[in-house]
């Protein structure tokens, strides 16, 4: 089945620089990719998706690349700011009839003052 | 606004004992999914479903069972409770629409195994 690894598992970097996340997935027929963001004591909530014919997707100074060939999914947040303080996961699944979803393990960010 | 609520928000069982975590969505969705999060582990997907009458087995089945008896209602049965199964409970429903697969999560209901 299919396995996700996302790194790092802790990030923290300072209000006004950028924060990389990366998760690599392992079924080549994966075909929806989402970001989910999770604050403290809450549920999930999605940031952005992205299907297999997308290669970058920018929305709201968070941008998602998407590099098949690596099976590799990566989410930069631009410009952090406390608000940005969260976990966040990356999330894969099938084409349509299949919708068994995946989720990494999780990033904790902070952003630093 | 798409809504899925969970209840009970916190629960404490005892070892051996029956457990039912239900869930409720507005959103109409066909799917719904049961996940446990833990440190270290982030989300895995217990059971799900795609529809009233269905129910599939995800990653992480055993010791847990799962009803969908409507559109809305998707419910974790722990029939013998052990202290493995303490953990953050989420419920999500979701649907491919417009091309996107997405999840709306319910808050998480707590449980504590003793």
């Amino acid at each position: 089945g299919e396995q996700v690894e996302q790194r790092p598992p802790h990030l923290s970097v300072r209000e006004g620089d950028s924060a990389i996340i990366i998760c690599t997935y392992t079924d080549s027929a994966t075909a929806y990719f989402s970001w989910y963001k999770q604050e403290a004591g809450a549920g999930l909530q999605l940031l952005m998706s992205v299907l297999s014919n997308v290669d970058r997707k920018e929305e709201q100074g968070l941008t998602v690349l998407l590099n098949k060939k690596d099976k590799r999914l990566s989410l930069n947040l631009t410009a952090a700011h406390p608000g940005d303080s969260a976990v966040y996961f990356c999330a894969v699944s099938e084409d349509y009839g299949n919708e068994k979803i995946t989720f990494g393990a999780g990033t904790k960010l902070t952003i630093k003052p | 606004e798409a809504a899925v609520t969970q209840s009970p928000r916190n629960k404490v069982a005892v070892t051996g004992g029956k457990v039912t975590l239900s869930c409720n969505q507005t959103n109409n969705h066909n799917n719904m999914y049961w996940y446990r999060q833990d440190t270290g582990h982030g989300l895995r997907l217990i059971h799900y479903s795609y529809g009233a009458g269905s129910t599939e087995k995800g990653d992480i089945p055993d010791g847990y069972k799962a009803s969908r008896p409507s559109q809305e209602n998707f419910s974790l049965i722990l029939e013998l409770a052990t202290p493995s199964q303490t953990s953050v409970y989420f419920c999500a429903s979701g649907d491919v629409l417009g091309g996107q697969n997405t999840l709306y999560f319910g808050a998480g209901t707590r449980l504590s195994v003793l």
